[in-house]
């Protein structure tokens, strides 16, 4: 089974504080995203990386970048959190060719 | 920009009654569409995925058709359950290999 593990599944943050949220996946698989999932608006792309150390903006990548230095590891920051980076993040791995992401348990980020 | 939409954002039905869950895309040049289900403070975990060249897919209580030319998904689960309640998102993937994903809809199944 296809694991992706996301370090933390709840975090409470001060405004102005940078964040590191991490994701783990076991499969080996290239293709690694980042989402965020707000009400009513579902999920929504921040940034993916096709391979290590490789790296493309999604659709919301304002206020985050991320680090790809191992293959397994793919990790989202907030250089300086804002309240309205208050959301569920979503970690999500496939295989290079393939169709289908397999997706995290999810972090519960509060920016107060 | 594929714009994926799903109606109603809440369903509540007795228990033993067929759930039908609507999700519409805006552009037919799809690969796939796939649905999820993601109970409360969790993951998403895929049911179905329908290829672009497929109708239909089934798996157990729940089937899934597609109609690319009308951008069109339907989720039928059929006597459900307590155990059905959570979320379903239905996500299209596009031409440029991004998912793009409903707001979902909230299912509760009353015992």
């Amino acid at each position: 089974d296809v694991k992706v593990t996301q370090s933390s599944r709840y975090l409470v943050k001060r405004t102005g504080e940078k964040v590191f949220l991490e994701c783990v996946q076991d499969m080996d698989h290239e293709n690694m995203f980042w989402y965020r999932q707000d009400p009513g608006l579902g999920l929504r792309l921040i940034y993916f990386s096709y391979d290590v150390k490789m790296k493309e903006k999604g659709d919301i990548p304002e206020g985050y970048s991320v680090s790809r230095e191992k293959k397994e590891r793919f990790s989202l920051i907030l250089e300086s959190a804002s309240t309205n980076q208050t959301s569920m993040y979503l970690c999500a791995s496939k295989r290079q060719g393939e169709n289908i992401q397999y997706f995290g348990a999810g972090t519960r980020l509060s920016v107060l | 920009k594929q714009e994926v939409t799903q109606i109603p954002a809440a369903l509540s039905v007795p228990e033993g009654e067929n759930l039908v869950l609507n999700c519409s895309f805006t552009d037919s040049a799809i690969y796939n569409l796939q649905w999820f289900r993601q109970d409360p403070g969790k993951g998403l975990t895929s049911l179905l995925l329908i290829q672009s060249s497929q109708r239909e897919q089934t798996s157990g209580r729940l089937n899934a058709s597609l109609d690319k030319s009308s951008g069109r998904s339907t989720l039928y689960i059929a006597a459900s359950q307590p155990g059905d309640s959570a979320t379903y998102l239905c996500a299209a993937l596009g031409a440029d290999y991004k998912l793009s994903f409903g707001a979902g809809t909230t299912v509760t199944v009353r015992a």
